[in-house]
C-alpha cells in the first residue's frame, strides 16, 4: 500500500521550454506532497511542500515562479519547471507522508535533462 | 554545521561482514529518524525508522538511536553484494518534513 506514481520517469527538453511532472497517490489520500531535487552524488534537497487546496511553501532559494507546484486534489500534485535551463537538469522526486511522522512514500523520480 | 551529517564513504566491507553506518543530527527536537537505501538512478526506499532511544531490529538490519548524543546508526548483518548502495539518513525535525544527510556509499565485495 501507499504507492505514489510519478511520471514521466525521464524527460529531455530544450532550453526555454516547460516540463510538467506528475505525482499521483494511488491508494491513499495525499494531503501533503514534498518535492525534492537531487544532483549527482548529492543528497535530496527539499524544494517545496504542497498542500491540497492551498499554496505551496517553498524552501529558501527556490524560485516559486520557476517551479510551479499545483496540488489540486487529494491524489495529484504537479511540479512544472518553467523556462528550463541546463542547470535545472536534475533528478526530481516527490514524497508523501502516509502514517503521520512515521511513514513517507516516494515516487520513482524523474530524470530531467535540459539541452 | 549541516543539519544531518554522514560520512560519504565509500564504506567497503566483505560479504558476510557487519556494515556500520553512522549519522549525527543537529536539531535536538527531532522526532523520528529514518534510514533509506538508494540505488544509483533510483528513488530512495525505506529500510527502517526509529523514534525511541535504543535498538530496533528488522531482519538483518538494526537501527540504533541515542538522542542525548544526537546519533543514529544502522547495522547491516551478513552484508550481501546486493546491499551495495547509498544509505541516506533522514531526520524529521517536525512538521512532517524530512531532512536528509548526504548519504554513505556502501560497497560489499563478494
Amino acid at each position: 500500500g501507499a504507492v505514489v506514481s510519478q511520471h514521466p520517469s525521464r524527460v529531455i527538453c530544450k532550453s526555454g521550454t516547460s516540463v510538467k511532472i506528475e505525482c499521483r497517490s494511488l491508494d491513499f489520500q495525499a494531503t501533503t506532497m514534498f518535492w525534492y531535487r537531487q544532483f549527482p552524488k548529492q543528497s535530496l534537497m527539499l524544494m517545496a511542500t504542497s498542500n491540497e487546496g492551498s499554496k505551496a511553501t517553498y524552501e529558501q532559494g527556490v524560485e516559486k515562479d520557476k517551479f510551479l507546484i499545483n496540488h489540486a486534489s487529494l491524489t495529484l500534485s504537479t511540479l512544472t519547471v518553467t523556462s528550463a535551463h541546463p542547470e535545472d537538469s536534475s533528478f526530481y522526486i516527490c514524497s508523501a507522508p502516509f502514517q503521520g511522522d512515521y511513514g513517507y512514500t516516494f515516487g520513482s523520480g524523474t530524470r530531467l535533462t535540459v539541452v | 554545521q549541516k543539519e544531518v551529517e554522514q560520512n560519504s564513504g565509500p564504506l567497503s566491507v566483505p560479504e558476510g561482514a557487519i556494515a556500520s553506518l553512522n549519522c549525527t543530527y543537529s536539531d535536538r527536537g527531532s522526532q523520528s529518524f529514518f534510514w533509506y537505501r538508494q540505488y544509483s538512478g533510483k528513488s530512495p526506499e525505506l529500510i527502517m525508522f526509529i523514534y525511541s532511544n535504543g535498538d530496533k531490529e528488522d531482519g538483518r538490519f538494526t537501527a540504533q538511536l541515542n538522542k542525548a548524543s544526537q546519533y543514529v546508526s544502522l547495522l547491516i548483518r551478513d552484508s550481501q553484494p546486493s546491499d551495495s548502495a547509498t544509505y541516506l539518513c533522514a531526520v524529521n525535525p517536525g512538521f512532517q518534513k524530512l531532512v536528509f544527510g548526504t548519504g554513505t556509499r556502501l560497497l560489499v565485495s563478494p
